[in-house]
C-alpha cells in the first residue's frame, strides 16, 4: 500500500481560472475527507465522503468548490473562477469505519496569481 | 460543537529537555482525541490518539498524552526533545458527524528544538 496520493503538488494559476486536484485514498478505506491548510493555520473541514455519498460539505465552501468520489474510490477537488483568496495547501485524507484516525496525503500547494 | 485550543503558536526547548505541547477542547459528547505531527511540505501524521480507552496514550517517537476530563485538556509529552521532533504539532477532536465522524483541527504549535 503506498499510502494517500495527491496530484498535483503543487499547482500554479492564474486568477479566474479553474482547477482541479486528484486524491487516491488508501484502496480499503472507504471515509475520504478534503481539508484546506493556510500558512500558520490548522487543517480546516472542507467535505466528506462515505464511499461515493458526499455526507457533508462545510459552510465555508462556497458555490464554486465542487467534489467528487465517482466509485468510491479517488476523489477529485475542482475550484471554479479561482481566486486569489483559494491559495492554501490542499490536503485529503482517507479512513476506515470505525477507525478514528486519518492518513493524510502530502497534499497539493495552490498558488493563485 | 466541537473546538480545539492550542496555547502557544510557538514552543522552543532545549535538545534533551522535556517537551509539553498544550492542548485544550470543547466537547459535547465524550470525545475522540488526536495528536497529529507536520513536517514542512508534508501531510500530517497521526501521532496517538484517544477514544474512551486509558487516559495515558503512549504515541510513536517516544511522545504520550494524558486525557483529562476535569480539565478538558489533552496536553502532549515527550521526556526529552531530540532535534528530529522540531516541526508543527496539531491537536485534533473527533465528534459524530452525518454519518461519521469530523475531526476538527487546532491552530498548530511549531516545536523549535535547540542544539
Amino acid at each position: 500500500d503506498t499510502g494517500v496520493s495527491q496530484d498535483p503538488r503543487h499547482k500554479i494559476t492564474k486568477r479566474g481560472q479553474n482547477v482541479t486536484f486528484r486524491c487516491d485514498p488508501i484502496s480499503e478505506h472507504n471515509r475520504l475527507y478534503w481539508y484546506r491548510q493556510t500558512l500558520g493555520q490548522g487543517p480546516e473541514f472542507l467535505t466528506y465522503f462515505q464511499n461515493e455519498a458526499q455526507l457533508e460539505k462545510s459552510r465555508l465552501l462556497s458555490d464554486r468548490f465542487s467534489a467528487e468520489r465517482p466509485k468510491g474510490s479517488f476523489s477529485t477537488l475542482e475550484i471554479q473562477r479561482t481566486e486569489q483568496g483559494d491559495s492554501a495547501m490542499y490536503l485529503c485524507a482517507s479512513s476506515s469505519e470505525g477507525y478514528y484516525g486519518y492518513t493524510f496525503g502530502s497534499g497539493t500547494r495552490l498558488t493563485v496569481v | 460543537a466541537q473546538s480545539v485550543t492550542q496555547l502557544g503558536s510557538h514552543v522552543s526547548v532545549s535538545e534533551g529537555a522535556l517537551v509539553l505541547l498544550r492542548c485544550n477542547y470543547s466537547s459535547s459528547v465524550p470525545p475522540y482525541l488526536f495528536w497529529y505531527v507536520q513536517y514542512p511540505n508534508q501531510g500530517l501524521q497521526l501521532l496517538l490518539k484517544y477514544t474512551s480507552a486509558a487516559t495515558l496514550v503512549k504515541g510513536i517517537n517516544g511522545f504520550e498524552a494524558e486525557f483529562k476530563k476535569s480539565e478538558t485538556s489533552f496536553h502532549l509529552t515527550k521526556p526529552s526533545a531530540h532535534m528530529s521532533d522540531a516541526a508543527e504539532y496539531f491537536c485534533a477532536v473527533s465528534e459524530k458527524s452525518t454519518g461519521g465522524f469530523k475531526t476538527i483541527f487546532g491552530a498548530g504549535t511549531r516545536l523549535f528544538v535547540k542544539a
